[in-house]
Parts: structure tokens; sequence; C-alpha cells
């Protein structure tokens, strides 16, 4: 089983809609998860970052990570044509005062059209 | 805003040359990573440095990858013999807590 999963799409839906991106993984000793988004041969930019299970809210993004399930997802309300990129989950263990190395899912390739 | 700098954005080599790829983090993080991306593939870890020394390393990061901190902003990936499969995008990231990437460097290895 890979360590984190993630459904690589590509995921086309309209302006406006409502998007669900989603992510499970296998390894325990995650505590910290990431969602980056990258568009197309750029370096990966850091949306929303969450620590354990809940909920964290940043505008019209929506982080959720549910431990016990091993799942975490990122919502995206009123998508914009510039939501348009690909959308990599990262998680870590963490270490001392830094997150520590990060894996990455394979990321989903998303598309808002007008 | 501070951002992470690297250069070249693309290095095209020979087989079996040695090149050094060259990061400038933001200034006050004191971790600093290396991560490559193959074509198509995941983003994937190489090195953490912290505190002028190697806290963590992939296996991918065998004995012809070596790191450096040669002065108080820069952070070098040197690859020493270059191989065809080395060729990737390769990024530099920073942090204090959550970690902040560079633009990347693309290798091309002929």
């Amino acid at each position: 089983q890979k360590e984190v999963e993630q459904d690589p799409g590509p995921l086309s839906v309209p302006e406006g809609a409502i998007v669900s991106l989603n992510c499970t993984y296998s390894n325990s000793a995650f505590q910290y998860f990431m969602w980056y988004r990258q568009y197309s041969r750029k370096g990966p930019e850091l949306l929303m970052y969450t620590y354990s299970s809940g909920n964290k809210e940043d505008g019209r993004f929506t982080a959720q990570v549910d431990k016990s399930s091993k799942y975490i997802s990122l919502f995206i309300r009123d998508s914009q044509p510039s939501d348009s990129a690909t959308y990599l989950c990262a998680m870590s263990a963490g270490g001392g005062t830094s997150y520590g190395k990060l894996t990455f899912g394979q990321g989903t390739i998303l598309t808002v059209h007008p | 805003e501070p951002e992470v700098t690297q250069t070249p954005s693309h290095q095209v080599t020979q087989m079996g040359q040695e090149v050094i790829l060259r990061c400038v983090p933001i200034s006050n993080h004191l971790y600093f990573y290396w991560y490559r991306q193959i074509l198509g593939q995941k983003v994937e870890f190489l090195v953490s440095f912290y505190n002028n020394e190697i806290s963590e390393k992939s296996e991918i990061f065998d004995d012809q990858f070596s790191v450096e901190r040669p002065d108080g902003s820069n952070f070098t990936l040197k690859i020493r013999s270059t191989k065809l499969e080395d060729s990737a995008m390769y990024f530099c990231a920073s942090s204090t807590e959550t970690q902040y990437f560079g633009p990347g460097t693309r290798l091309l290895v002929l």
C-alpha cells in the first residue's frame, strides 16, 4: 500500500462549483497535513496546513483531517478559473520545531472552466 | 513577501558530469530541504538540513549527492556524476514550521 494516495484526476468543473479533493494515507505517525497548489512547471505553493484531526477554513478553502479514517480533504467553494492547477496533499510526522520530511500525494489536476 | 530562490532555472548536462544546484532560502528559516519531481511523478524528498548537518535523507540521496551551506545565505545540492535518471525538477524548500518551496531547477542529463 502506498504511503499517500491521491486520485490524479483530471477533474474538470464549471466556474462556481464546489470542488472536493481527497487523500488517504497509511502511516499512523503523520500528524501534520498540508495542501499545496502547483502550477505547470512551478514550485508547490502552500495553501493550508492543519495539525491532527479537525477542520480549518481560509476564505474559499476548507481543509479537513480525519485521522481515525486516515483521510484528508480540501474543499474549494465558488471555484474560479484561476484555481486551475495541480493540488498536492502532503503530510509529515513532524520533528522538533519543524514539520520535517514531507510525503506527497500524486497530485490532482483541476480545471475550472468559465 | 520573502521567497525561496533557485538558480539556474534550467541546466543541461552530459551524463557523468558534476552539477551544483543553488538555493537561497528565506532569511530567518533554519531548516532546509531538497526535493525532486521526475516528470509526471510525485514530489519526492531527498534530504533535510539543520544546524549545518544532514538531519534526514532518503534512499535516493546516495553517495553521488551532497549538500552544503557554504555561507549564511546559500544552500547547494551537488550531484557528483550525473546519470540519465537524475533528470528531474529539483526543488529547494526552507521552513521554520511549514515549508516554502522555490521555483525549481529543471535538470536534463543527456
